[in-house]
């Protein structure tokens, strides 16, 4: 059974400050794995999607990494701002035919930026 | 890009009554739908998956006749929470996995449920 684990659980950091979420995960025969954001009392927002064949994957100010054998994730965030303040959550998952095809989710990163 | 839309977005009943919620996907079939639950402050625990034309896969603790789950088509799951007692109050998430888009998943807006 995957298991997901975040670090760290809460992040507040000033405005314009670089910063780095980890992400670990037990079963590391996955298909791909989805960074998403998730904002307080609203839905889950993708941010990045990596195939298990990739190893980083860049939007913008966002860039995550994979290393599937070893069973982490990384999110990047370039010159935080204000508006980055939200719940992250990495999603990694089985493939789309696979009995065990759905997301299992950890306690997520609780990011503050402050202005 | 993927789009689930679910409604409502928010409901309030009496404690006693059941309550029905919507997951469409708008642009995509998916034969496949989850369904989360979210309390404050925690993270999303997987509720079920739901199947189109057969019965829906409970996790583990959930109860299935008080969470009652339809997917009659493919682009259409319903979650109905039958007799809702309070402890029921929650924040219900759905999302499905679009085929299109690397096998990525979507997520409705969410369903703010307050039994009362």
């Amino acid at each position: 059974k995957q298991e997901v684990t975040q670090i760290p659980a809460a992040l507040s950091v000033p405005e314009g400050e670089n910063l780095v979420l980890n992400c670990s995960f037990t079963d590391s025969a996955i298909y791909n794995l989805q960074w998403f954001r998730q904002d307080p009392g609203k839905g889950l927002t993708s941010l990045l999607l990596i195939q298990s064949s990739q190893r980083e994957q860049t939007s913008g100010r966002l860039n995550a990494s994979l290393d599937k054998s070893s069973g982490r994730s990384t999110l990047y965030i370039a010159a935080s701002q204000p508006g980055d303040s939200a719940t992250y959550l990495c999603a990694p998952s089985r493939g789309p035919y696979s009995s065990a095809s759905k997301i299992i989710f950890g306690s997520g990163t609780r990011l503050s930026i402050r202005p | 890009g993927a789009v689930v839309s679910q409604h409502p977005s928010r409901v309030i009943c009496k404690s006693g009554t059941s309550v029905k919620i919507e997951c469409r996907s708008l642009d995509f079939q998916a034969t496949t739908m989850f369904w989360y639950r979210q309390f404050p402050k925690q993270s999303l625990m997987l509720m079920a998956t739901s199947n189109e034309g057969s019965k829906a896969t409970y996790e583990q603790g959930v109860e299935k006749d008080k969470f009652l789950i339809n997917h009659a088509s493919l682009t259409l799951s319903t979650l109905t929470v039958t007799s809702a007692h309070p402890e029921d109050s929650s924040f219900y998430i759905c999302s499905a996995r679009d085929n299109r888009q690397d096998y990525g998943y979507t997520f409705g807006s969410g369903t703010r449920l307050t039994v009362v």
